[in-house]
Order: structure tokens, then C-alpha cells, then sequence
């Protein structure tokens, strides 16, 4: 069971606008950063978004992140087929159980 | 570019120790202002991280795992070093090393923690 709470899936056809939600609590996503990850099969995770919504160098404008409470969502606008991977929300968590990074459980995405 | 290198053994028994290095390339693992950290990925599921180390030796581990991991670095060959003992089948994963950046806002530090370099990552089955 992960912390933070992602759709196991989402899917959309090419040219489309799709979003992947990604909830937490006020102990993580409430008062720090989130981060996305996307993880294209077979490979290693890539860090997408920073700082809820900054993109990476190289990253296209395509992708952008919001935060709003306790939730955040990433959008991909434009869809195309090498979208199709698994996407990850990340932030650090302050809890009394201890500090930690913690992570979405994934959200797989289809492009129809 | 910096590239990060997994290696290690892929089949460990169970209750043993399982043991992996990340070797660092196209830059110093002593650059300041980074930590060196470890994350796992179970097959067909999502991403836990373990715990980071930075180039003095000073480590923290996620809480969950804490008893059982000890992560380590050696400057020398600009490498760091991941130990898990007592391993179960629930152990069973890829495991990936990665660059990790703490991120800071005006008002308050740290407010995130990132991973912006990844090795390609390294299966480590725990079956006897």
C-alpha cells in the first residue's frame, strides 16, 4: 500500500489531454514538494517534473504538474504514443513515524 | 554526463545478506551538495526508496528498513555500497542507485528530495 495515492491506470488516444491525480496528506504532498517520475518500459525512472510544477531541461512543455492541498496531478497534453510508459508521484514525507521519500503506487498509461 | 552502474549478485538465498555496488562515472561522488541513494522496485510494482549516504559517510535509511540496511561509500573508487540482511522473497526486486538533490524553498529546508541521475538498475531474485 503505498502513501501516496495514484489511478492504477489512465489512457487516451494521440493529439489528446490526459491526467494522472496523486494524493497524499498534509504530512508529505500538504507541505512539501512533489516530484514525477516517468518510467518508460523496461527502463529506469526519469525525473519529469520538480518543485510540483518546474521541468527538467530536455523535458517537453508538453508535460506540466499543479499541486493543490493535499492532491497534485500531472498533465500531458498532446498525446503521443512514446507517452506511453508508467508514471510515478514522489515527495518527502515529515511524519512522527520518521522522514522519508515516498512514492505513488504508479499509474500506467495507454495510448489508444 | 554522469552515469551510475549497478553490480552485485542476482540470486541471493534467503536470510543472507544481499549486496550491491553503484559505481559513479563522469563525475566525483565527493561533489558537494549530493547524496547517493538507493531505490527498489518490485516486479510489476511501484518504486520504494531505501535510504541515502553522502560522500562523508553520514547515512539515513527509510524507517521500514532501517534495521536491515547499512549503505556505504568508498571515494577511493568513487563508488557507494548497499548491504540488506535477513532477506525474504519480499526482497525480491530491481535495484536502482540514483543521484539525489535535496530541494529547498525560501521559507523552508529541506522541502523535497529528487533523484535526477538513475543507473539502469539491477535484478536481485532472494529464492533458495
Amino acid at each position: 500500500q503505498s502513501v501516496l495515492t495514484q489511478p492504477p491506470s489512465a489512457s487516451g488516444t494521440p493529439g489528446q489531454r490526459v491526467t494522472i491525480s496523486c494524493s497524499g496528506s498534509s504530512s508529505n504532498i500538504g507541505s512539501n514538494y512533489v516530484y514525477w517520475y516517468q518510467q518508460l518500459p523496461g527502463t529506469a525512472p526519469k525525473l519529469l517534473i520538480y518543485r510540483n510544477n518546474q521541468r527538467p531541461s530536455g523535458v517537453p512543455d508538453r508535460f506540466s504538474g499543479s499541486k493543490s492541498g493535499t492532491s497534485a496531478s500531472l498533465a500531458i497534453s498532446g498525446l503521443r504514443s512514446e507517452d506511453e510508459a508508467d508514471y510515478y508521484c514522489a515527495a518527502w514525507d515529515d511524519s512522527l513515524s520518521g522522514q522519508n521519500v515516498v512514492f505513488g503506487g504508479g499509474t500506467k498509461l495507454t495510448v489508444l | 554526463q554522469l552515469q551510475l552502474q549497478e553490480s552485485g549478485s542476482g540470486l541471493v538465498k534467503p536470510s543472507q545478506t544481499l549486496s550491491l555496488t553503484c559505481a559513479v562515472s563522469g563525475g566525483s561522488i565527493s561533489s558537494g551538495g549530493y547524496s547517493w541513494s538507493w531505490i527498489r522496485q518490485p516486479p510489476g510494482k511501484g518504486l520504494e526508496w531505501i535510504g541515502y549516504i553522502y560522500h562523508s559517510g553520514s547515512t539515513y535509511y527509510n524507517p521500514s528498513l532501517k534495521s536491515r540496511v547499512t549503505i556505504s561509500v568508498d571515494r577511493s573508487k568513487n563508488q557507494f555500497s548497499l548491504k540488506l540482511s535477513s532477506v525474504t522473497a519480499a526482497d525480491t526486486a530491481v535495484y536502482y542507485c540514483a543521484r539525489g538533490v535535496w530541494d529547498c524553498s525560501s521559507t523552508s529546508c529541506p522541502q523535497g528530495y529528487y533523484f535526477d541521475y538513475w543507473g539502469q538498475g539491477t535484478l536481485v531474485t532472494v529464492s533458495s
